[in-house]
């Protein structure tokens, strides 16, 4: 089974602390994919990457940065976080020749900024 | 943006009973695609439909596609306490890039 992995399920952090959350995937995926998730607002896609060092803007980039330094870690940069960052992180990724096709999700991140 | 908007937004039913999820979308899709998300988990992929199919059936599972109105139904028959979850609807585009979500129906079935 395909497994990916998020490491804090649950993060507290204060207001202009820089933010690392981390993803990895096990099964050789090249892209992977950071979605945002609010209630009422669906999920929201922030950055994704289709290879090593590549990074593609989503909807909502704002914010944050990503780093793609090995092909199974994708990591969520917030650089200095704000209030308006609490949230659910959501980290996925799909094999190349199924771009735009079945996403496999971690159990998500909890983020809370004070 | 969001692509897909899903209706209802939350659905309360008895065990045993069918459930009806509609999606609507606006632009031209390469897929649409149903996920399941129990609370403060992550999303599972449900099933899967290509846009020159009509219709699409998974054990309990049946989604429709209707590209001319753009919108999909997910029906889940016979539903359990188990199926208690938020359903998101999900369209790939024709660059195949990326998919964008709609906003989900959270789905109650009591026992």
């Amino acid at each position: 089974d395909v497994k990916v992995t998020q490491s804090s399920r649950y993060l507290v952090k204060r207001t202009g602390e820089k933010v690392f959350l981390e993803c990895v995937q096990d099964m050789d995926h090249e892209n992977m994919f950071w979605y945002r998730q609010d209630p009422g607002l669906g999920l929201r896609l922030i950055y994704f990457s289709y290879d090593v060092k590549m990074k593609e803007k989503g909807d909502i980039p704002e914010g944050y940065s990503v780093s793609r330094e090995k092909k199974e870690r994708f990591s969520l940069i917030l650089e200095s976080a704000s209030t308006n960052q609490t949230s659910m992180y959501l980290c996925a990724s799909n094999p190349l020749r199924r771009r735009g096709g079945e996403l496999f999700f971690g159990e998500g991140s909890r983020l809370t900024v004070l | 943006s969001q692509q897909g908007e899903e209706d209802p937004q939350a659905l309360s039913i008895q065990e045993g009973e069918n459930a009806t999820m509609n999606c609507s979308y606006k632009t031209s899709i390469n897929n649409l695609q149903w996920y399941r998300q129990n609370s403060g988990r992550g999303l599972v992929h449900l099933i899967l439909i290509r846009s020159n199919e009509r219709e699409k059936h998974s054990g309990r599972l049946r989604v429709t596609l209707d590209t001319s109105k753009k919108s999909s139904s997910l029906l889940i028959t016979a539903s359990r306490a188990a199926d208690t979850a938020s359903y998101f609807c999900a369209t790939g585009n024709n660059a195949g890039n990326m998919l964008t979500f709609g906003g989900g129906t959270r789905l109650m079935v009591k026992p």
